[in-house]
């Protein structure tokens, strides 16, 4: 069936260095692929979204490419800051049914150090 | 702008206890869901709705029920609360649904002893 593969954290990093998560996808179809992120004590935040093949998704720094060769979708930023720290969900839509549902990853926890 | 709101934010239940979780939205949302979150898992979808009156089951159904009598409302009933159900929930709401992202509340942290 469907699924959604994140790397497993946590994730330590110094201020000021590149980040990558890597996520892969399996998914009949075409799927919407999302990247939410969870602050502690919070509920997820939509970071940024890709809806079709070769699409980039960004925000607050962050970017994703929706790559249907590798099936992956992995989120990059160039410097992350001490206010990055949080759990990275990959997840990706699935259409059927009378709405369809979201699949998430396990999560990555990222903690960036000053 | 509320957004979701959830309340409690913290519960112990005794097991076979009932309780019911609350999540309203402000946002004239059409979509709504109840996910659980176990530690280190990612988010498993128990029911869904797509307007009022219309509910239908997710991924993990089992033990939950919901009801949806109004756009704004959309409470999940637990009846006879099991350790199994120990979890963090949290309901989300979406305009159009998949496509358009999730707005998600602050989450439930449920403890069945």
């Amino acid at each position: 069936g469907d699924s959604v593969t994140q790397m497993e954290g946590p994730v330590t990093l110094s201020e000021e260095a590149f980040l990558t998560i890597n996520c892969t996808y399996t998914a009949t179809g075409y799927p919407s692929l999302f990247w939410y992120v969870q602050y502690p004590g919070e509920g997820l935040q939509l970071l940024l979204k890709a809806t079709k093949a070769d699409d980039k998704g960004s925000n607050k720094g962050f970017e994703a490419t929706y790559r249907k060769e590798t099936t992956s979708f992995h989120l990059e930023k160039g410097s992350v800051q001490v206010s990055d720290s949080a759990v990275y969900f990959c997840a990706l839509s699935v259409r059927g049914g009378s709405q369809g549902n979201l699949i998430f990853g396990k999560g990555t926890k990222l903690s960036v150090k000053p | 702008n509320a957004g979701v709101t959830q309340t409690p934010k913290f519960r112990i239940l005794k097991i076979g206890q009932s309780m019911t979780l609350q999540c309203a939205q402000d946002m004239n949302h059409n979509y709504m869901y109840w996910y659980r979150q176990d530690p280190g898992m990612g988010l498993k979808l128990i029911y869904y709705s797509v307007g009022a009156g219309i509910t239908d089951k997710g991924e993990v159904p089992n033990g939950y029920n919901v009801s949806r009598s109004t756009t704004e409302d959309f409470p999940l009933r637990l009846e006879l609360a099991a350790p199994s159900q120990t979890s963090v929930y949290f309901c989300a709401s979406s305009y159009r649904g998949l496509d358009y992202g999730y707005t998600f509340g602050s989450g439930t942290r449920l403890t069945v002893v």
